[in-house]
């Protein structure tokens, strides 16, 4: 089924640990989104990438960093975790960058506690 | 600059009566607009969008939205609620280079 995928579902994590967020999208979709959802915030961006090879801070990127190594594949990492980064984490891809009409397509989310 | 107000954070509804879900854009050009939902524990699936060629927008499940640039407003609407209808409902406005998301509205649907 084609869609974006994202691992693990859910992640207990201690304060300090690295971690790795995983998205992969089967859509040929040129831009990827990382976001993360907080109670009364709604969707913050965190990066993005509008191609492969190529990646973009959004509006909260302190404490994520990501890469784009191939079309199909866009990780989050945490290098060093701290409980504030407690949320929900979506992916997201679009078939071009950019805003206008591209719309999104989301995957089923992340949710990390860091503890 | 693009933003976005969604006047609810929560609408409670019977079934079978009509949804109203509020949204005000700001934009300094003309937008393009979406309706996402997010149903507990899921991603986000796009409802509708606008993207000027209509001002009234119908959506997949029985929902549209009419863009009122005099108002600044894309209202979600829907005849009759479902109770499968419950979810979260976000409102979005496109900039020049990202999506611009509200903060959300809660449906609640009662038998």
């Amino acid at each position: 089924i084609a869609g974006i995928t994202q691992a693990p579902t859910s992640q207990i994590l201690a304060a300090g640990r690295r971690m790795t967020l995983r998205c992969t999208q089967d859509m040929r979709h040129n831009a990827m989104y990382w976001y993360r959802q907080d109670l009364g915030l709604g969707l913050r961006l965190i990066h993005y990438s509008n191609t492969a090879g190529t990646t973009g801070k959004g509006e909260v990127p302190d404490g994520y960093s990501v890469s784009r190594a191939n079309t199909d594949d866009f990780p989050l990492t945490l290098a060093s975790a701290v409980p504030s980064q407690t949320s929900v984490y979506f992916c997201a891809s679009s078939r071009l960058a950019g805003g206008g009409i591209n719309e999104q397509f989301f995957g089923p989310g992340t949710r990390l506690t860091v503890l | 600059a693009q933003s976005v107000t969604q006047l609810d954070s929560h609408v409670s509804v019977s079934e079978g009566t009509p949804v109203l879900l509020r949204c005000n854009y700001s934009s300094s050009y003309s937008p393009s607009l979406f309706w996402y939902v997010q149903h507990p524990n899921k991603g986000l699936q796009l409802l509708l969008k606008y993207t000027s060629a209509a001002t009234l927008v119908k959506g997949i499940n029985g929902f549209e939205a009419e863009f009122k640039k005099s108002e600044t407003s894309f209202h979600l609407t829907k005849p009759s609620a479902h109770m499968s209808d419950a979810a979260e409902y976000f409102c979005v406005v496109s900039g020049s280079d990202k999506l611009i998301f509200g903060t959300g509205t809660r449906l609640q649907v009662f038998p």
